[in-house]
């Protein structure tokens, strides 16, 4: 079965980190662009970050760059988050999403894990 | 960035209605537009891939049309089950952007 499984998230003051992960199984991981996108409560979808299927392109929304570092492991069929300087507004659900190419659509999603940033 | 903009924001019909959403881009993506589906508490489901071509398994009552700026998503005869929030997104350049999305509400 086609799976992707988020993890991570929490409860984590204004200024905090944490490092969100997410595990592929049921299909070839090493051949997808990943992409992580989040939905902050009651809004819409925003792409938050991509990497390439090696791991030597990255591309990220202005609003995270420098605080969030996207990575892969394709030996542990792996994606990760790290999410740095946290605010307010990045209490979102953040759900990991494939791509055959970074021009092409989200076809598998996993089910997505919350992050809250709060005192 | 190219902004995307979705309407209605939100649209009440019947099952068995036809229904039809509108997207538009602040400027061309020629075809590279997707159409995804959200239930609540619940991750989007992938329906269409560049503009009009249905992902595999998909209904056949879900149809995609359009280029360049302005795209459709039609549904040819509602069902209980697709009551839910529509979402167009972009993936002709970064950052990949999404509309604010359509609520699909039963009449």
């Amino acid at each position: 079965e086609v799976q992707l499984v988020e993890s991570g998230g929490g409860l984590v003051q204004p200024g905090g980190s944490l490092r969100l992960s997410c595990a592929a199984s049921g299909f070839t991981f090493s051949s997808y662009w990943m992409s992580w996108v989040r939905q902050a409560p009651g809004k819409g979808l925003e792409w938050v970050a991509n990497v390439k299927q090696d791991g030597s392109e990255e591309y990220y929304v202005d609003s995270v760059k420098g605080r969030f570092t996207i990575s892969r492991d394709n030996a542990k069929n792996s994606l990760y988050l790290q999410v740095n300087s946290l605010r307010a507004e990045d209490t979102a659900v953040y759900y990991c999403a494939t791509s055959r190419g970074w021009r092409d659509a989200f076809d598998i999603w996993g089910q997505g894990t919350m992050v809250t940033v709060s005192s | 960035d190219i902004q995307m903009t979705q309407s209605p924001s939100t649209l009440s019909a019947s099952v068995g209605d036809r229904v039809t959403i509108t997207c538009r881009a602040s400027q061309s993506i020629s075809s590279w537009l997707a159409w995804y589906q959200q239930k609540p508490g619940k991750a989007p489901k992938f329906l269409i891939y560049k503009a009009s071509s249905l992902e595999s398994g998909v209904p056949s009552r879900f149809s995609g049309s359009g280029s360049g700026t302005e795209f459709t998503l039609t549904i040819s005869s509602l069902q209980p089950d697709d009551f839910a929030t529509y979402y167009c997104q972009q993936y002709n350049s970064y950052p990949l952007t999404f509309g604010q999305g359509t609520k699909l509400e039963i009449k």
